[in-house]
C-alpha cells in the first residue's frame, strides 16, 4: 500500500518568513495529493490539493508542487503569520479510495 | 463547520470495556472514513464504508469494527480495550470514493484508563 513521509516534523519560523514541506509516497499510481491544516482541538481542514497532471497549484500565499517521476510533493507558505501556527499533513490516494498521510509538521511562527 | 459530526466529543472509559463512536457525514456524501490520531503514529487510516459497503482497510485491529447504516451514518467499535487504544479518532466524508478532498469531523478523544 501506500507510504508518505513527510519532513520536517517541526518547524519554527519568523513571522514574514517562507514555510516549505516536503513529502514523498510510494505508491505510482497515486494522483491526488491534498494539504491539511489542524489547529489544536480540531479536524484536519483542507487547504490546498494538486493533482498528477498538473506540476504546481497557488491559492494566494500558498503554494504545493509536484514533482511525479521523484514521486514528492511540497508545500510553500509565504509571508508567513502567527495565525498560521498549526500542524500540516499532507497525503496521497491508495488506489484511488482513502487518503494515507504523512506524520505531521507542526509549524510554529513567531511574531 | 465541515458538516461532519461525531459524537461523543470525549469518551473516558477502562480496559477491557467495548465502545461505540458514531458519525453523521455531510449531507450528500456517500463516503465515510475512520482514522485514528496518536501522537507518534499521526493520521492512521482504519476504514472506508461507501453507500453502505466496505471499500478499503487500513490498520484496523480485529478487536475494531465498523458499518456505515441505510441512513448513510457510520458507527465505530472497539472492544477489549487496552491502555494504547487512547488516541483521536476521526471521521472523514466525501461525496464519492477516491482521490478527492475529505472533510473531518472534530473527532471523538477516547481515554482508556
Amino acid at each position: 500500500g501506500e507510504n508518505v513521509e513527510q519532513h520536517p516534523s517541526t518547524l519554527s519560523v519568523q513571522e514574514g518568513d517562507s514555510a516549505v514541506i516536503k513529502c514523498t509516497y510510494s505508491d505510482s499510481a497515486s494522483n491526488y495529493f491534498p494539504w491539511y491544516k489542524q489547529e489544536l482541538g480540531k479536524g484536519p481542514q483542507l487547504i490546498i490539493d494538486i493533482r498528477s497532471n498538473v506540476g504546481e497549484k497557488k491559492d494566494q500565499r500558498i503554494a504545493v508542487t509536484l514533482n511525479k517521476t521523484a514521486k514528492h510533493f511540497s508545500l510553500h507558505i509565504t509571508e508567513t503569520q502567527p495565525e498560521d501556527s498549526a500542524v500540516y499533513f499532507c497525503a496521497a490516494d491508495q488506489a484511488g479510495t482513502a487518503l494515507i498521510f504523512g506524520k505531521g509538521t507542526t509549524l510554529s511562527v513567531s511574531s | 463547520d465541515s458538516g461532519v459530526t461525531q459524537t461523543p466529543k470525549h469518551l473516558i472509559t477502562a480496559t477491557g470495556q467495548r465502545v461505540t463512536l458514531r458519525c453523521s457525514p455531510r449531507s450528500g456524501d456517500l463516503s465515510v472514513y475512520w482514522y485514528q490520531q496518536s501522537l507518534d503514529q499521526g493520521l492512521q487510516f482504519l476504514i472506508q464504508y461507501y453507500n453502505g459497503e466496505e471499500r478499503a482497510k487500513g490498520n484496523i485491529l480485529e478487536r475494531f469494527s465498523a458499518q456505515q447504516f441505510p441512513d448513510l451514518h457510520s458507527e465505530l467499535n472497539l472492544s477489549s480495550l487496552e491502555l494504547g487504544d487512547s488516541a483521536l479518532y476521526f471521521c472523514a466524508s466525501s461525496v464519492s470514493q477516491g482521490e478527492e478532498k475529505l472533510f473531518f469531523g472534530s473527532g471523538t478523544q477516547l481515554s482508556v484508563l
